[in-house]
């Protein structure tokens, strides 16, 4: 059981350019989320799922976007990247939300040039 | 707009000596509240929740305490061992949303 993979581990990526970075859970959790984590300012909620097919804003959603198709797999997407997005992006999941843990992946490294 | 603050922000102690690290929260309207260790490069593992309706919760060499009235959590990590040093993380949650604090960095010396 691998729990949450992110894809790719790291990605340098030129400005303007499209990325999407993959998440798949394998525990049937129903809620999932996508965080930055940037130093000095800590993690930040980007968007949220709490169910396929339902997507949310978090704190930081200007720049991203995500789908929910299935319960595995929850992509975000920077549809034109710019160098404030440079950050460690973390994949998480929960059973559903109210008083779950939550579970998070390896994360993402990304570097906007 | 939950403000959640780790003191201190970095520690430093002998092999042996028990850790104690604290997390306070602006507002109480909580579900749970959730400590997390990370490795340099690496994620998050959960180490603990405490429900709200819960006072402490334990594994192993790990004790956390959750006082909701006043905000406050204390992680205690019992004869601290060199592979304990990671950067603590707290995070409370409310309606969906995890808030983190900035985390405490620990180093144990051998």
């Amino acid at each position: 059981i691998a729990g949450i993979t992110q894809a790719p581990t790291s990605q340098i990526l030129a400005a303007g350019r499209r990325m999407t970075l993959r998440c798949t859970q394998d525990m049937r959790h129903n809620a999932m989320y996508w965080y930055r984590q940037d130093l000095g300012l800590g993690l930040r909620l980007i968007h949220y799922s709490n169910t396929a097919g339902t997507t949310g804003k978090g704190e930081v959603p200007d720049g991203y976007s995500v789908s929910r198709a299935n319960t595995d797999d929850f992509p975000l997407t920077l549809a034109s990247a710019v160098p404030s997005q440079t950050s460690v992006y973390f994949c998480a999941s929960s059973m559903g939300q109210g008083r779950n843990e939550q579970f998070f992946g390896p994360g993402t490294r990304l570097t906007v040039l | 707009k939950q403000e959640v603050t780790q003191i201190p922000a970095a520690l430093s102690v002998p092999e042996g000596e028990n850790l104690v690290l604290n997390c306070s929260f602006t507002d109480s309207a909580i579900y749970n509240l959730q400590w997390f260790r990370q490795d340099p490069g690496k994620g998050l593992t959960s180490l603990l929740l405490i429900q709200s309706s819960q006072r402490e919760q334990t594994s192993g060499r790990l004790n956390a305490s959750l006082d909701k009235s006043s905000g406050r959590s204390t992680l205690y990590i019992a004869a601290s061992q060199p592979g304990d040093s990671a950067t603590y993380l707290c995070a409370v949650k409310d309606d969906y949303k995890l808030s983190f604090g900035a985390g405490t960095t620990v180093t144990v010396r051998a």
